[in-house]
């Protein structure tokens, strides 16, 4: 089964800023990754999909990077709204897997 | 608008058993691969089991394998979830999901809509 990590666990950070956080894959997964925003008590919100592909509807401070085993999600210009749980997601093979999260914080 | 309804979460005691639904609206739900992700409290997303748009395949994470049932009725548009020997870790919110790709089976696809989740809690 691949496993997938994420870092940092949290991020501490304040509205404006440029903010980058990594996935990396136990093996190789090509580009077959998602990404989730999920806020206390949603459910969670598709950001990314194919690694690098914007969501209909998303804004376009996000944008997504990488392939094989390590990926990037970046944020341009933090907004308020932006303060959440962000999860990576492999879909190469199943059973699919998601990362354990990376809490955005406000500093 | 698509939507996802969860229902059938519970308190239920360990070893017992639980079925969850999830009823589609809004789109052609014979046509989409479907899954079900559950969250423990305080913790990450697990994905849990995945069932092709025409319900031949299904998948699961070892954690339920054998235990859980994934299985569908396109013609109820329903999704459900047999849950059983059920065990204290399994206590988490159930969300079900859709994948994106039409007749795409549920291989190597991504889930575009959530329901908001159902809680099942496995205590005595």
């Amino acid at each position: 089964d691949i496993q997938m990590t994420q870092s940092p666990s949290t991020l501490s950070t304040s509205v404006g800023d440029r903010v980058t956080f990594t996935c990396r894959a136990s093996q190789s997964i090509g580009s077959w990754l998602a990404w989730y925003q999920q806020k206390p008590g949603k459910a969670p919100k598709l950001l990314i999909y194919k690694a690098s592909s914007l969501e209909s509807g998303v804004p376009s401070r996000f944008s997504g990077s990488g392939s094989g085993t390590e990926f990037t999600l970046t944020i341009s210009s933090l907004q308020p709204d932006d303060f959440a749980t962000y999860y990576c997601q492999q879909y190469n093979s199943f059973p699919y897997s998601f990362g354990q999260g990376t809490k955005v914080e406000i500093k | 608008e698509v939507q996802l309804l969860e229902s059938g979460g519970g308190l239920v005691q360990p070893g017992g058993s639980l079925r969850l639904s999830c009823a589609a609206s809004g789109f052609t739900f014979s046509s989409y691969a479907l899954t079900w992700v559950r969250q423990s409290p305080g913790k990450g997303l697990e994905w849990v089991s995945g069932i092709s748009d025409g319900g031949g395949n299904t998948y699961y994470a070892d954690s339920v394998k054998g235990r859980f049932a994934i299985s569908r009725d396109n013609s109820k548009n329903t999704l459900y979830l047999q849950m059983n020997s059920l065990r204290a870790e399994d206590t988490a919110v159930y969300y079900c999901a859709k994948y994106r790709t039409l007749f795409g089976g549920g291989q190597r696809d991504y889930m575009d809509v959530w329901g908001k989740g159902t809680t099942v809690t496995v205590s005595s």
